[in-house]
């Protein structure tokens, strides 16, 4: 079993949906969460960063931990076709050297 | 602009040629690693580095080599590359231990 499981997709959407993107866990000690944006052709690009349970929100973004249930969500409203990317959820204990990624989810919002 | 560079952006290489990819980071980051990307096992780190001259192995590190002389730059060296080292490299810096990291925009990198 991976230590962070991602759904690869791809995903598909009309302009304007939600979008809900997922990860799970195994390792409970991990509490510093981030998701991602990797558009082709270019390196990731952190997006949001969490620490230990609860919600962020930035703009049309929801980043949510649940920590009990080893999940984590990324959730955007009003999606725009900008929006069509791999989103890479990443989790760690608390040192770079620990970091572990999901596989990735390919979004695609189409106008 | 703050920015992780990488070069070569593409390179096309025989086995065992000897090949170093270079990283520089503009934002006086302590942090840095080295990781590559293959379909359906995402990111998996190579190397880490959290300061001048101080390096550790990550999850994938057979066949690789760092150095961080300088605290802006962490080249990757391939001493003798094989075709299982064919994938797409990034190189990353961060300002402090899980804080999150910035990408370069990656090597893409055939090995024959």
């Amino acid at each position: 079993q991976k230590e962070v499981e991602q759904d690869p997709g791809p995903l598909s959407v009309p302009e304007g949906a939600i979008v809900s993107l997922n990860c799970t866990y195994s390792n409970s000690a991990f509490q510093y969460f981030m998701w991602y944006r990797q558009y082709s052709r270019k390196g990731p690009e952190l997006l949001m960063y969490t620490y230990s349970s609860g919600n962020k929100e930035d703009g049309r973004f929801t980043a949510q931990v649940d920590k009990s249930s080893k999940y984590i969500s990324l959730f955007i409203r009003d999606s725009q076709p900008s929006d069509s990317a791999t989103y890479l959820c990443a989790m760690s204990v608390g040192n770079n050297n620990d970091m572990r990624f999901g596989a990735g989810t390919r979004l695609t919002v189409k106008p | 602009e703050a920015q992780v560079t990488q070069n070569p952006r593409y390179l096309i290489t025989v086995t065992g040629k000897k090949l170093t990819v270079t990283c520089s980071q503009n934002m006086n980051h302590e942090y840095m690693s080295w990781y590559r990307q293959d379909p359906g096992l995402g990111l998996r780190q190579i190397y880490y580095s959290m300061n001048v001259e101080v390096t550790d192995k990550g999850d994938v590190p057979e066949g690789y080599k760092v150095s961080r002389k300088e605290k802006r730059n962490f080249p990757l060296i391939l001493e003798s590359p094989s075709p299982n080292q064919t994938s797409l490299y990034f190189c990353a810096s961060s300002l402090r231990e899980a804080y999150g990291y910035t990408f370069g925009s990656g090597t893409r990198l055939t090995v024959v």
